[in-house]
């Protein structure tokens, strides 16, 4: 089972509200990823949990926050966020943490089609 | 950092044609070399990777080459479908900047003609 869930599909929020967007993965993975993906776009890593603590913040604006209350969930906590930051939100897990001797595959869920009005 | 480069940007062949796409990529220590494909409205999908230690890799209809000492990738296609319409985006992994993490190509749009 190679299956990374992501809830949920559509988010449609102003810029005042707070959600979170959620990701789980049963595969025993250990690294866990977050992604933006703008239309047209390669997906740009946001965070990385490696053994469920953060390991990369690509200078993600604090709008952001990541969470990782357990091995197989990953959360993005969103707050006053803007119109640019409507995207595709992608998940990501991969089964071991930076390796630069075996990097291993990643694999990413369906994504989250966020729109901020 | 790493930094990968993909071409074309856009490709379109007529169905039972082969389709290439090539990446090159800047830091000879990594290893480690996936293709993903991303249909409409979709997150990507895994197709196929290699590691430094083979030179090509075949899976059914699709195959990936690495040349090591040229620091490039490519992803053939053979008999295309209709349904292998997709962005295709190559990676690989950063260890000067964000270690662990892949850098993905711009990505190439595969159209399929019936």
């Amino acid at each position: 089972d190679t299956e990374v869930t992501q809830t949920p599909k559509h988010l449609v929020m102003g810029m005042t509200n707070k959600k979170s967007l959620k990701c789980e993965q049963h595969m025993g993975h250990r690294a866990m990823y977050w992604y933006k993906q703008k239309a047209k776009k390669p997906p740009e890593l946001m965070f990385v949990y490696s053994y469920e603590k953060l390991s990369i913040n690509e200078s993600v604006p604090s709008r952001f926050s990541p969470e990782c209350p357990n091995s197989s969930l990953l959360n993005l906590h969103l707050h006053a966020l803007q119109p640019e930051d409507s995207a595709l939100y992608l998940c990501a897990s991969s089964p071991g943490g930076s390796s630069r001797v075996l990097h291993s595959a990643q694999y990413f869920g369906p994504g989250t089609r966020l729109t901020v009005l | 950092g790493e930094n990968v480069e993909q071409h074309p940007s856009t490709l379109s062949v007529q169905e039972g044609d082969s389709a290439v796409i090539k990446c090159t990529y800047s830091d000879s220590a990594s290893n480690y070399f996936p293709w993903y494909k991303q249909e409409l409205g979709k997150g990507p999908q895994l197709i196929i990777d290699i590691r430094s230690n083979v030179g090509e890799k075949k899976d059914q209809r699709i195959a990936v080459t690495l040349n090591k000492t040229a620091k490039h990738f490519s992803l053939h296609i053979t008999e295309t479908q209709p349904e292998d319409s997709a962005v295709y985006f190559c990676a690989a992994p950063n260890y000067g900047g964000s270690q662990g993490n892949l850098i993905f190509g711009k990505g190439t749009k595969l159209s399929v003609k019936p």
